[in-house]
């Protein structure tokens, strides 16, 4: 059974410290995603990736975020130095995209908590 | 500048009746549109979805209507049952970049 997974599933950190979220896609997959869930804006798109190539970060704070793909089975999302209003849930999502598939897996998210 | 829109936070729908969900898009270049469903603690999951040629699709329970002149999405669920109760995100695709809406929480009442 294929799987999202991401890493670490809660982190409560102050502000200024750096974070880092994991995901691994799924294996065989060419798009990665990002994505942040808050209460008023819904699910966002920070940045993603196909053939760990970064395709779009337009979604980014670029002075404090940063996303990378160093291998097929690794996606990191680093948040540097992070502030309070960063406390959100953050998604990983990988899919089959470009080929008439639209469809994304989700991974069960990084509850982040910025104090 | 939100381009996809649910409106309705929250929907109350008794067991056995029809649950409708609805979303409002502004961008006509949206080229597919799709349903996902959430429960708590967990990721978005495929629920359905819908190419922008096409104004309806059908699987089991779930239908989602397109009205394109209009830029709105539906999902209608029937019947609707318990374990539906979630929270819906409509999302549209445009050259592969996806945007969703905000959310609406279903609640099906035994």
């Amino acid at each position: 059974d294929a799987r999202v997974t991401q890493t670490p599933r809660h982190k409560v950190t102050e502000m200024g410290q750096e974070v880092t979220m994991r995901c691994q896609p799924i294996l065989g997959h060419n798009t990665v995603f990002w994505y942040r869930q808050t209460m008023m804006q819904g699910l966002e798109l920070l940045a993603y990736f196909r053939n760990r190539a970064p395709l779009d970060d337009s979604g980014m704070p670029k002075d404090r975020f940063s996303a990378e793909m160093p291998d097929a089975t690794l996606a990191t999302l680093k948040i540097q130095p992070s502030e309070p209003r960063d406390s959100a849930v953050y998604f990983c999502a990988s899919g089959q995209t470009g080929q008439g598939s639209y469809e994304q897996y989700f991974g069960p998210g990084t509850r982040l908590t910025v104090t | 500048d939100q381009q996809v829109k649910q409106n309705s936070p929250s929907l109350s729908v008794q067991e056995g009746r029809i649950s409708i969900l609805n979303c409002d898009y502004t961008n006509s270049m949206f080229d597919y549109f799709l349903w996902y469903k959430k429960y708590p603690a967990e990721g978005p999951t495929f629920l359905i979805s819908i190419s922008s040629i096409k104004d309806k699709n059908e699987d089991g329970r779930f239908t989602v209507f397109l009205n394109k002149s209009a830029k709105h999405l539906s999902l209608h669920i029937v019947p609707s049952q318990p374990g539906d109760s979630a929270v819906y995100f409509c999302a549209a695709n445009n050259f592969n970049k996806f945007y969703f809406g905000s959310g609406t929480k279903l609640n099906v009442k035994p």
